[in-house]
């Protein structure tokens, strides 16, 4: 079936703007991951979801972040008064569970630029 | 405080020859780890991951070994072929929270 679905792919604003980053995952994964990826770094967590809930969201930064997942599929990640430092790719996975052996899918992630 | 550590940020490898990428890690908590494989543009792409109840797993031409005692995780390549050319990314949870933490990545580069 089809991979985790990140739209937009690239998306360009302006410091102070808000926006929103969404997150198809694989259908049947009950386990949503939302991460960031700096320049020169790995992917650093940010905030899970197992079904509707945020099961554990301590790497959301500061409280510009938010994200959401409605209906236990597709999430949106959300960032107010964005600032420059807040350019990096954003990254979402899903897995069918959060046991360990429930290996993490990722998407091709969004592109964040905050001139 | 970087709990997983990458401290190569590349490596050339001829073609046919053994690519060896290390990993460490801090944390005493961590009991499972997984190597991923990043192309330009894409996700990260889950290669192999291995339990600390074990010392090694292998998949094909990956292997990857385990030593608890050291803290330190190897991903070995063999043999190394030039779709191989990415970067790869250690990560590691512990059994009691399903996030990942993840290195800094290695930069792969087999060359014919």
């Amino acid at each position: 079936g089809a991979g985790v679905s990140q739209t937009p792919s690239n998306k360009v604003t302006e410091k102070g703007k808000y926006v929103e980053l969404r997150c198809d995952p694989i259908s049947g994964h009950t386990a949503l991951y939302w991460y960031r990826q700096s320049l020169g770094q790995g992917p650093e967590f940010l905030i899970y979801f197992q079904g509707t809930g945020a099961a554990d969201d301590s790497g959301l930064p500061n409280d510009r972040f938010f994200a959401v997942r409605p209906e236990g599929s597709v999430s949106t990640l959300k960032i107010q008064r964005t600032e420059r430092g807040d350019s990096a790719v954003y990254l979402c996975a899903s897995s069918p569970g959060t046991e360990a052996k429930n290996i993490q899918y990722f998407g091709a992630g969004t592109r964040l630029s905050v001139l | 405080d970087q709990q997983v550590k990458q401290n190569s940020p590349s490596l050339s490898v001829q073609e046919g020859r053994i690519s060896i990428l290390n990993c460490d890690y801090t944390n005493s908590m961590f009991d499972y780890f997984l190597w991923y494989k990043k192309y330009p543009a894409e996700g990260p792409t889950f290669l192999i991951s291995i339990s600390s109840i074990k010392d090694k797993n292998e998949d094909g031409r990956f292997t990857v070994f385990l030593n608890k005692s050291a803290k330190h995780l190897s991903l070995h390549i063999v043999p190394s072929q030039p779709g191989d050319s990415a970067v790869y990314f250690c990560a590691a949870r512990p059994g009691t929270a399903s996030k990942l933490t993840f290195g800094t990545g290695t930069r792969l580069q087999v060359t014919l």
